[in-house]
């Protein structure tokens, strides 16, 4: 069966500082990979997603970036982080032909 | 563009009670998929069910049920006989798709609805 794993689950970290979270999927081949961010009370805003190795889509522009090096591995970036991007990252993974995603257990960031 | 609306904010109900959640969605698209995904205070999205818009037949899983209707542009979601382990977030969700019917799987979201069961 599939599973897929986000860490850190919660991370503080101070304004201007850099920030990588990372995303594994297991049990799948190919998967597409997508990073998401929920703002307190808010609903669900795609940042990235990739179909492949390499291949990553923005969706909306700001100073986080996001690269996939392996298959099943998904990592969102920043250099200098924003009191505005605090929130929750969702990382989800999906096979095209079927179109649902599955969606991890979230990192929790709070920039202060 | 796509666009989900879930117009309820909040909803408060007391166990054993029905509970509908409403979902309308806009899209050009003639194919499409809609969602609907449960998040419980842990946070994790928990994936309930997938429609496609060639399917407008009803579905029911246990005390779930979901009506799905095009002429209204509406997917609503039905829970009967509540439990306090219904509360959570819902989410409605809807997904591009192209000619041939397979989702690109990029979901547009509406706004939640917060469920709330009282014992």
């Amino acid at each position: 069966s599939q599973t897929i794993h986000q860490w850190p689950a919660t991370l503080v970290q101070p304004v201007g500082s850099p920030l990588s979270l990372e995303c594994t999927v297991e049990g799948t081949s190919n998967p597409n990979l997508y990073w998401y961010r929920q703002a307190a009370g808010r609903g669900l805003q795609l940042l990235f997603y990739s179909v492949g190795i390499g291949q990553i889509s923005s969706e909306v522009p700001q100073n986080l970036s996001a690269s996939r090096p392996q298959d099943r591995q998904f990592i969102l970036s920043s250099k200098k982080l924003l009191l505005s991007d605090s929130g929750f990252y969702l990382c989800a993974w999906s096979v095209m032909e079927r179109g649902t995603q599955y969606f991890g257990p979230g990192t929790r960031l709070l920039v202060l | 563009a796509q666009k989900v609306t879930q117009a309820q904010t909040e909803i408060s109900v007391v166990e054993k009670e029905d509970v509908t959640l409403d979902c309308v969605y806009e899209t050009r698209d003639t194919t499409y998929y809609l969602f609907w995904y449960k998040q419980p205070p842990s946070g994790e999205l928990v994936f309930l069910i997938r429609r496609n818009s060639f399917d407008e037949q009803n579905e029911i899983s246990g005390r779930y049920s979901w009506n799905f209707q095009k002429s209204t542009s509406s997917f609503n979601f039905t829970i009967t006989a509540s439990q306090v382990v219904d509360s959570a977030v819902y989410f409605c969700a809807l997904s591009e798709a192209n000619a041939g019917g397979t989702s690109y799987g990029k979901l547009t979201f509406g706004q939640g609805t917060i469920l709330t069961v009282h014992p």
